[in-house]
């Protein structure tokens, strides 16, 4: 039972580059969420997908794009990396209130 | 925006004693939540407090709420090295998202020290 499971756990892109975070969860849970944090700012959400087929934007979605493939998967995609997009990046599940987290993404943006 | 702001930002105490560490929000909640985070790993969930209620306990962890004053305080008693970590509140406000949405302070970064 793997839980929520990110892949990569680290990037380093050139700017302009793209690349997309993979995101898989083995506990049938319909809410899936992509969160990035950053020194000094907690968490900051970027997009959510309450079920399959179904996606919003979060606090901070300018220069990403999301897509819930189906209940486990939940990808996110940056189209033109940025300095400002380096990051770590965490995908979560949630279930009676509660979110469930991957191990994250650090992601760097040269 | 950030809902919750943790005080303080960093506290490093002997291992043996209690740590205390503070969240206030601004807007009314459905319920509170803390998150502790080892260093490089994602958050775990430790207790969830609905508005209705004013204290809860989990095994070292104690944790009230104050609606009035928007805030909520989290308490580890008897804290082991295996504390250190730093630790979120998150709150869960009627708003956006039919309810879906946590939305996370600044994180305290607690350090035990041996």
């Amino acid at each position: 039972n793997a839980g929520v499971t990110q892949t990569p756990k680290f990037q380093v892109l050139k700017t302009g580059q793209s690349m997309t975070l993979q995101c898989a969860q083995d506990m049938n849970h319909n809410s899936m969420y992509w969160y990035r944090q950053d020194p000094g700012m907690g968490l900051r959400l970027i997009y959510y997908s309450a079920s399959e087929g179904t996606t919003d934007k979060g606090e901070v979605p300018n220069g990403y794009n999301v897509s819930r493939l189906n209940k486990r998967e939940f990808s996110l995609r940056l189209e033109s990396a940025a300095p400002s997009q380096t990051s770590v990046y965490f995908c979560a599940t949630r279930a009676y209130n509660i979110q469930y987290f991957g191990a994250g993404t650090r992601l760097s943006v040269l | 925006s950030q809902q919750g702001e943790e005080d303080p930002q960093a506290l490093s105490i002997q291992e043996g004693e209690n740590a205390t560490m503070n969240c206030s929000y601004k807007t009314s909640i459905n319920n509170l939540q803390w998150y502790r985070q080892n260093s490089g790993r994602g958050l775990v969930h430790l207790i969830l407090i609905r508005s209705n209620e004013r204290e809860k306990h989990s095994g070292r962890l104690r944790v009230t709420l104050d609606t009035s004053k928007k805030s909520s305080s989290l308490l580890i008693t008897a804290s082991r090295a295996a504390d250190t970590a730093s630790y979120f509140c998150a709150t869960d406000a009627p708003s956006n998202f039919g309810n879906e949405k946590l939305t996370f302070g600044t994180g305290t970064r607690l350090t035990i020290i041996p």
